[in-house]
């Protein structure tokens, strides 16, 4: 199976600042990578396919890239509704496989 | 508006079964392959199953491979996975998902059910 490690775990943040989350795959899956915000008691929602096309009804102020390995999801300007966890999911394979995630909480 | 809603969770004994529903609406169920993911208490997301739209092509995780089997009622608009076997480490809030796109096997969930709740103890 492919494995997705996300770093980091925990990201403390302002509003306003700019965050970074990174997510590594253990062999290429070329840009068939996606990103979900999950808030406590909610599922998760789509934010990013195709590593850096922004679904519908998602503010522009998240975007993703990378490809074959490395991806990075960025919010340029954290704002509080964007407190939340975070997760990357492979799909090149089969089997979907996800990172662990990162908890972006109020520093 | 797309919806989609579980049912059928609840409290099972270790050895024992359940099958869950996912009933869809707003969207044509029969073209959009559908997956099962759950999620531990306290825990991330994990890949169960999924199941193409015509219902010809089925994937599963390792963990539990012979032991659940997806399927899909087009008719009703309803996904099933049906658990058999359970193990404590089964114990998570199951999810319905639906596929983004239309066509090819790449694809993320752009659609999300609230959950359903699977507690395996004795």
């Amino acid at each position: 199976d492919i494995q997705m490690t996300q770093s980091p775990s925990t990201l403390s943040a302002s509003v306003g600042d700019r965050v970074t989350i990174t997510c590594r795959a253990s062999q290429s899956i070329s840009s068939w990578l996606a990103w979900y915000q999950q808030k406590p008691g909610k599922a998760p929602n789509l934010l990013i396919y195709k590593a850096s096309s922004l679904e519908g009804g998602v503010p522009s102020r998240f975007s993703g890239s990378g490809s074959g390995t490395e991806f990075t999801l960025t919010i340029s300007s954290l704002q509080p509704d964007d407190f939340a966890t975070y997760y990357c999911q492979q799909y090149n394979s089969y089997f979907r496989t996800f990172g662990q995630g990162t908890k972006v909480e109020i520093k | 508006e797309v919806q989609l809603l579980e049912s059928g969770g609840g409290l099972v004994q270790p050895g024992g079964s359940l099958r869950l529903s996912c009933a869809a609406s707003g969207f044509t169920f029969g073209g959009y392959a559908m997956s099962w993911v759950r999620q531990a208490p306290g825990k991330g997301l994990e890949w169960v199953s999924t199941m193409s739209g015509s219902a010809t092509t089925t994937y599963y995780a390792d963990s539990v491979k012979g032991r659940f089997t997806i399927s899909r009622d087009n008719s009703q608009n309803t996904l099933y996975l049906q658990m058999n076997s359970l193990r404590a480490e089964d114990t998570a809030l199951y999810y319905c998902a639906k596929r983004e796109g239309t066509s090819g096997w790449y694809f993320a969930f752009d659609v999300w059910g609230q959950g359903t709740m699977v507690t395996v103890s004795s």
